[in-house]
């Protein structure tokens, strides 16, 4: 079966970089997301790479794949209060739905 | 419309009794799916629709979950006998198709408490 795991929390301050990480289990997602959820809004997507790819960088955010060890993790450059919420990690296999990891909580000190 | 809009955004019932959730899916949006997110997890998959059909159903879990989508727009999702364990955000999204290129754009949610 599919599972997607993620650490709970991360605490960092303002200005400092962010890494979430993030394993899977299924070898045949090819798509791999990152979604962001503020109190009170949906599921935002940030971003998302092919499995074919080992990084995709979009503005502050960096998205590393490493597919020998299921791992992928997102990083936020110059991290700001504004991007406290909960990331999500999530798989998807071909036309199947998304399977999401129970997220990590990022706190953005000032 | 903007977005993905769900109704009620919050619904409090009794144990036993009959609930139904609306999901209004992006205009245009053949694909549409339905998750439930408890507190502290990530959302998990019930059922998505390809237009009219369900395409997959196999995340309900049991027979007193149901989900409609009659003329491949708005959905319906439906729960009899309401257990205190069904309360949590019932989450929906839409997306232009099924590949995995096509974003899924998620609604803000209705936040069920069966009492």
């Amino acid at each position: 079966g599919e599972d997607v795991e993620q650490s709970l929390f991360l605490s960092v301050r303002e200005g400092d970089s962010s890494v979430i990480n993030c394993t899977y289990t299924d070898s045949s997602s090819t798509y791999l997301y990152w979604y962001k959820q503020e109190p009170g809004a949906g599921l935002q997507l940030l971003t998302y790479i092919f499995s074919n790819m080992d990084m995709k960088q979009d503005q502050r955010l960096t998205v590393l794949l490493n597919k020998k060890d299921k791992h992928l993790s997102l990083r936020i450059a110059d991290t700001q209060t504004g991007d406290s919420a909960i990331y999500f990690c999530a798989e998807k296999e071909g036309r199947r739905a998304l399977t999401f990891g129970s997220g990590t909580r990022l706190q953005v000190q000032p | 419309g903007a977005g993905v809009s769900q109704t009620p955004s919050n619904k409090v019932t009794e144990k036993g009794k009959y609930v139904e959730l609306r999901c209004d899916p992006i205009s245009g949006h053949t694909a549409l799916y339905w998750y439930r997110q408890s507190l502290g997890q990530g959302p998990e998959f019930l059922i998505y629709f390809q237009g009219t059909g369900a395409a997959d159903d196999s995340g309900l879990p049991n027979d007193r979950f149901f989900a409609v989508r009659p003329e491949g727009s708005v959905s319906t999702l439906k729960i009899q006998r309401t257990e205190r364990g069904d309360s949590a955000v019932y989450l929906c999204a839409s997306s232009l198709g099924l590949a995995e290129n096509n974003e899924q754009f998620f609604g803000p949610g209705t936040r069920l408490t069966v009492l």
